[in-house]
């Protein structure tokens, strides 16, 4: 069954701290794999997109990485901000149509 | 900047009402999509466009319809309101690239009562 599970469901850090979102997936065949943003009140905003060939992307403060062959990815945020407090969302895109799986997210609190 | 539009933030309908999500996006975008996010469920996909007067069911689509009359705009109708429609719906576009991003509206809250 394709899945996508993402771990910690939430976390809270404080300002200043790294942190680090876990993405295990079970897609086949697979095409890409994506990182959103989700601000309270928003919708997504895409971070990341990275394919099979691709193991590591940066997008400011925030590094995903990839191991297609382990199926699994996870997303760094460096010196974290209030402004990171949002839910994260991987996205596993198949290689047939449109398809997305989409995890459930990881909410992250930063705190003062 | 892409701008994806949806016509209301929110929206409190009765149990039975017709109801129609509107959603504009201004960037020539030949997919468009539906989805609605549920706390613990994550995003499902409802319907989607290929083009304009084309569609295909998404996951769940039962109890939704869409029309896409012009390329810039994608509707999702419920025919008649259940209150297990109350949800988060998104609509989100995006170019004709396989990996191209999705780009996501803000969000329509409807509730039904």
């Amino acid at each position: 069954k394709n899945q996508v599970e993402q771990s910690p469901q939430s976390l809270i850090i404080l300002e200043g701290k790294n942190c680090t979102l876990q993405c295990n997936y079970t897609v086949s065949p697979f095409s890409n794999l994506r990182w959103y943003k989700q601000d309270t009140g928003r919708g997504p905003v895409s971070l990341t997109i990275m394919t099979f060939s691709e193991n590591t992307k940066s997008n400011g403060r925030y590094t995903a990485t990839l191991d297609a062959d382990t199926k699994q990815s996870s997303l760094h945020i460096t010196a974290s901000q209030l402004s990171d407090s949002a839910s994260y969302i991987c996205v596993v895109s198949r290689q047939a149509g449109t398809a997305l799986i989409f995890g459930k997210g990881t909410t992250l609190s930063v705190s003062s | 900047d892409v701008k994806v539009t949806q016509s209301s933030r929110y929206l409190v309908k009765r149990t039975g009402e017709k109801v129609f999500l509107e959603c504009v996006q201004d960037m020539d975008h030949e997919n468009m999509f539906w989805y609605r996010q549920d706390p613990g469920l994550g995003l499902r996909l409802i319907y989607f466009s290929y083009d304009v007067k084309m569609k295909e069911k998404g996951d769940i689509p039962e109890g939704y319809s869409v029309s896409r009359e012009k390329k810039e705009r994608f509707s999702l109708i419920l025919e008649s309101a259940s209150t297990n429609q109350t949800s988060m719906y998104l609509c989100a576009s995006s170019p004709g690239q396989r990996n191209s991003p999705l780009h996501f509206g803000n969000g329509t809250r409807l509730t039904v009562t």
